[in-house]
């Protein structure tokens, strides 16, 4: 399996516009995570799914922020608007349901919302 | 709340010292503890994880200790080599599921 794989690495987004990030976790995962890193706040749980079902959206920030999962294979973190405090870099991890498993994150998406 | 702590913030040490990076967490219900390496601009991997009912793993030149009673726990570094500079984050799943990280020890092994 080639990990997990998220799209783009980088996004350049003005500041209003909308922003899709996609992951796409390792086969045969049950669950997936959406993580933001920060220099202040270092990495933080936005939201994550078991079997495509979101489980616990507490971590995000506001509104603005969505995140869908329509199948195993495949999950999206939509921000709209978009503002310059978005700028992070969003990081997609799956394990399996076996609670006492690794995570494997991807490499990472940079945003920059200017 | 679950918090996790990782001391020092940043570590320099020469090259060839044997070495320790701490994490403490604040609630020993945990189910496991991971030890992750994070390259500047790259995702995190996974170095050693850490079952809620061991005291200790080991890969390679690594060594990762956990004590739940105390809260803590120790990844060790034998024969430090540039290559191993990075930033290590400790990461404790206290319900099995998600995820709780520390900010991450920021190592630099000088040659």
């Amino acid at each position: 399996d080639a990990g997990v794989i998220q799209s783009p690495r980088h996004e350049v987004t003005e500041m209003g516009q909308e922003v899709t990030l996609r992951c796409k976790p390792i086969s045969g995962h049950d669950y997936l995570f959406w993580y933001r890193q920060t220099m202040m706040r270092g990495l933080e749980l936005l939201i994550y799914f078991n079997n495509n079902v979101p489980i616990d959206d507490s971590g995000m920030p506001e509104d603005r922020f969505s995140a869908k999962m329509p199948n195993a294979s495949f999950s999206t973190l939509k921000i709209q608007p978009s503002e310059p405090r978005d700028s992070a870099v969003y990081f997609c991890a799956s394990s399996f349901e076996d609670k006492n498993t690794e995570a494997f994150f991807g490499q990472g998406t940079r945003l920059t919302v200017v | 709340k679950q918090e996790v702590t990782q001391i020092p913030a940043a570590l320099s040490v020469p090259e060839g010292e044997n070495l320790v990076l701490n994490c403490s967490f604040t609630d020993s219900a945990i189910y496991n503890l991971q030890w992750f390496r994070q390259d500047p601009g790259k995702g995190l991997t996974s170095l050693l994880l850490i079952q809620s009912s061991q005291r200790e793993q080991t890969s390679g030149r690594l060594n990762a200790s956990l004590d739940k009673s105390s809260g803590r726990s120790t990844l060790y570094i034998a024969a430090s080599q540039p290559g191993d500079s990075a930033t290590y984050l400790c990461a404790v799943s206290f319900y099995g599921d998600n995820l709780f990280f520390g900010t991450g020890t920021r190592l630099t092994v000088i040659p």
